[in-house]
């Protein structure tokens, strides 16, 4: 079945490190979005892609950054991480023309 | 004022009644509705998409549109103890480029 997974599903790191979080879906979709998730603020849009070599940013890009180099992957990296990027990170797609978006499991991350 | 609004809860609903859930949103230019469930710990799943005003039904789940007032709502029938969960409005902008705009959930909580 076609799915979409993140990985890791956790990860403590410390301040200034930095660290990726894989998006793969293998629905074929051009459409994937990377969110965080932060009590009292529902999903918020960190950058987004409509295809390969194409990545947009969201509302809360500032510190983070995505390539696309396939159609299946979208990788989520944090230059230097702060403690105010501790947060679940969920990444979604859909496919073109299409607005229902699909999530992956989401990525609890910890920045001490 | 938010661009997408929800009561964050929670909602206290006895088995077998009918919880009410609503969401107010913005901009007019809005044309795609949705309400995903989240239990606690996992990733968003679409209940229902709504996208013309009036009512949508799918099985105990029915979805109100009212453009003119700019809500939507989510009704569910015979609220099961599996019910309970986290209800997220989210909203296409067309001042976003029809990027979807999350609420901050609901929290629902059907009583045995």
């Amino acid at each position: 079945d076609a799915e979409i997974t993140q990985s890791p599903r956790h990860k403590i790191t410390e301040t200034g490190r930095q660290v990726t979080l894989a998006c793969h879906q293998t629905w074929n979709h051009n459409n994937m979005f990377w969110y965080r998730q932060d009590l009292g603020h529902g999903l918020r849009l960190i950058h987004y892609s409509y295809g390969v070599h194409d990545t947009n940013k969201g509302e809360v890009s500032d510190g983070y950054s995505v390539s696309r180099s396939n159609t299946e992957d979208l990788p989520l990296t944090l230059e230097s991480a702060a403690s105010s990027q501790t947060s679940v990170y969920f990444c979604a797609s859909t496919g073109a023309g299409e607005d229902t978006q699909y999530f992956g499991p989401g990525t609890r991350l910890t920045v001490l | 004022q938010k661009e997408v609004e929800q009561n964050s809860g929670p909602l206290s609903v006895p088995e077998g009644a009918i919880a009410s859930l609503n969401c107010t949103y913005s901009d007019r230019g809005s044309q795609s509705f949705f309400w995903y469930r989240q239990y606690s710990g996992k990733s968003p799943e679409l209940i229902m998409f709504i996208y013309s005003n009036g009512d949508k039904e799918d099985g105990r789940f029915t979805a109100q549109l009212n453009k003119a007032s700019q809500y939507v709502s989510l009704l569910i029938r015979d609220s099961q103890p599996s019910d309970s969960a986290t209800y997220l409005c989210a909203v296409n902008y067309l001042r976003r480029n029809y990027q979807l705009i999350w609420g901050a959930g609901t929290k629902l909580i059907i009583k045995p």
